[in-house]
């Protein structure tokens, strides 16, 4: 397995344009975490799902960013409107089970987004 | 509120040398502690995790951490580091009455030739 893949890989936009973050987890997980990684606030849970479904985005910071998981091998997180203090890296993981620290959550490359 | 810290920005250490990476605790009951490990332009790999039993854990890459109750520390150790041991390393609690888990800030290990 190719583990679990991210893109864009690095992302450089403007204030109030939209970002689309897209991943996809290893074939035959059922879970799959979006997380958020800056100096200021480490890094942090923003939602989570399983079997497709959004079980807690009680993370995600605010209506401006969304996530989606229409099938089992395919997620995006969308900001709209983009904003500087957005610029994070952004990690997807998946894992079998709701476990968040099992050896067995795999988390993807990355995504380095830039909000100029 | 369960948490962990991590008071070192950065560790040095000559290759080699044994090397520790500190995090304390404070958690109430018993804690469940987790080390990860994260190498450049990478995602988080899990190294190892202790929930009870022995206070020594052993996880992957040569990696050990001492559970230490009446310090409530958690402190990763290598006996011999190595230059590819270079990376941000990141202790982890889960968060009281919940399942999200709370990261410390990191520490990044940088081991010289």
């Amino acid at each position: 397995d190719a583990g679990v893949i991210q893109s864009p890989r690095h992302e450089v936009t403007e204030m109030g344009q939209e970002v689309t973050l897209r991943c996809k987890p290893i074939s035959g997980h059922d879970y799959l975490f979006w997380y958020r990684q800056t100096m200021m606030r480490g890094l942090e849970l923003l939602i989570y799902f399983n079997n497709n479904v959004p079980i807690d985005d009680s993370g995600m910071p605010e209506d401006r960013f969304s996530a989606k998981m229409p099938n089992a091998s395919f997620s995006t997180l969308k900001i709209q409107p983009s904003e500087p203090r957005d610029s994070a890296v952004y990690f997807c993981a998946s894992s079998y089970q709701r476990d968040f620290f099992s050896e067995t959550q795999y988390f993807g490359p990355g995504t380095r987004l830039l909000v100029l | 509120a369960q948490s962990v810290a991590q008071p070192e920005d950065q560790v040095n250490v000559a290759e080699g040398n044994p090397l520790t990476v500190k995090c304390t605790y404070s958690v109430s009951g018993n804690p469940y502690l987790f080390w990860y490990v994260q190498y450049p332009n990478r995602g988080l790999q899990f190294l190892l995790k202790y929930i009870t039993g022995d206070n020594l854990v052993k996880g992957s890459y040569g990696f050990e951490a001492e559970f230490n109750k009446s310090q409530t520390s958690f402190h990763l150790k290598k006996p011999s580091a190595l230059v590819s041991d270079s990376a941000l390393y990141f202790c982890a609690v889960p968060s009281g009455g919940s399942y999200i888990p709370t990261f410390g800030r990191g520490t990044s290990l940088i081991v010289h030739p």
